[in-house]
């Protein structure tokens, strides 16, 4: 299985300030279609996942533009420009050029 | 509206049987794949399967191979996650996702408590 590995494990922020969590995984993520299918996923206390970002660094439909995806091959980073109260929850990267898909053990983001 | 809703909590002896449910709406449930994650107690998210229910293609993680049996049922739009003899260790969040290499859209979760 290819290993999704994310740092740090706990991102504590203050409000208005950045924050980036990093997501490497142990094989090339470039599908044999060119794509490169790098996911992440937010969850918020007591929520189902939300996608957030789709191959690399696409923003899903609704997603304030503060979240932005970027990286290549088998480093990835999500940030966050301005930490929101409501950003607070568990980031997840997920990869799905592998089978099996499987996702990073997730960053607990908090406010300081 | 895009909508996958999933059945409700169950809870079950170690031993039992246990059929959950995901039904789709808002598009071509045979169109697009359909996956299930667990998520065990205060832990991170786990693929356990996906199901094209245009076909019944099903591809299961190893992990939970021999140990779930995922299906659907294209004449109600609804997907299923199956264990024959439930443990303790099942105990768990499980949600249904579409899409096959991404989710776009996610179930609210069904939890499912084992124990005697």
């Amino acid at each position: 299985d290819v290993v999704m590995t994310q740092s740090p494990l706990s991102l504590p922020v203050t409000l208005g300030q950045p924050a980036s969590i990093s997501c490497r995984s142990s094989q090339s993520l470039v599908h044999s279609d060119g794509n490169t299918y790098l996911n992440w996923f937010q969850q918020r206390p007591g929520q189902s996942p939300r996608r957030l970002i789709y191959k690399v660094s696409n923003r899903d439909s609704g997603v304030p533009d503060r979240f932005s995806g970027s990286g290549s091959g088998t480093d990835f980073t999500l940030k966050i420009s301005r930490v929101e109260a409501e950003d607070v929850g568990v980031y997840y990267c997920m990869q799905g050029t592998h089978w099996p898909r499987t996702f990073g053990g997730g960053t607990k983001v908090e406010i300081k | 509206e895009v909508q996958l809703v999933q059945s409700g909590a169950e809870v079950k002896k170690p031993g039992e049987s246990l059929k959950i449910s995901c039904k789709g709406s808002g598009y071509t449930f045979t169109n697009y794949w359909i996956g299930w994650v667990r998520q065990m107690p205060g832990k991170g998210l786990e693929w356990m399967g996906s199901i094209y229910p245009g076909d019944s293609d099903t591809r299961y993680s190893p992990s939970f191979q021999g140990q779930v049996t995922i299906s659907a049922d294209k004449s109600i739009s609804t997907a299923y996650l199956q264990w024959s003899r439930l443990k303790a260790s099942d105990t768990a969040m499980y949600y249904c996702a579409r899409g096959i290499s991404s989710t776009d859209y996610w179930g609210q979760g069904t939890l499912v408590t084992v124990s005697s």
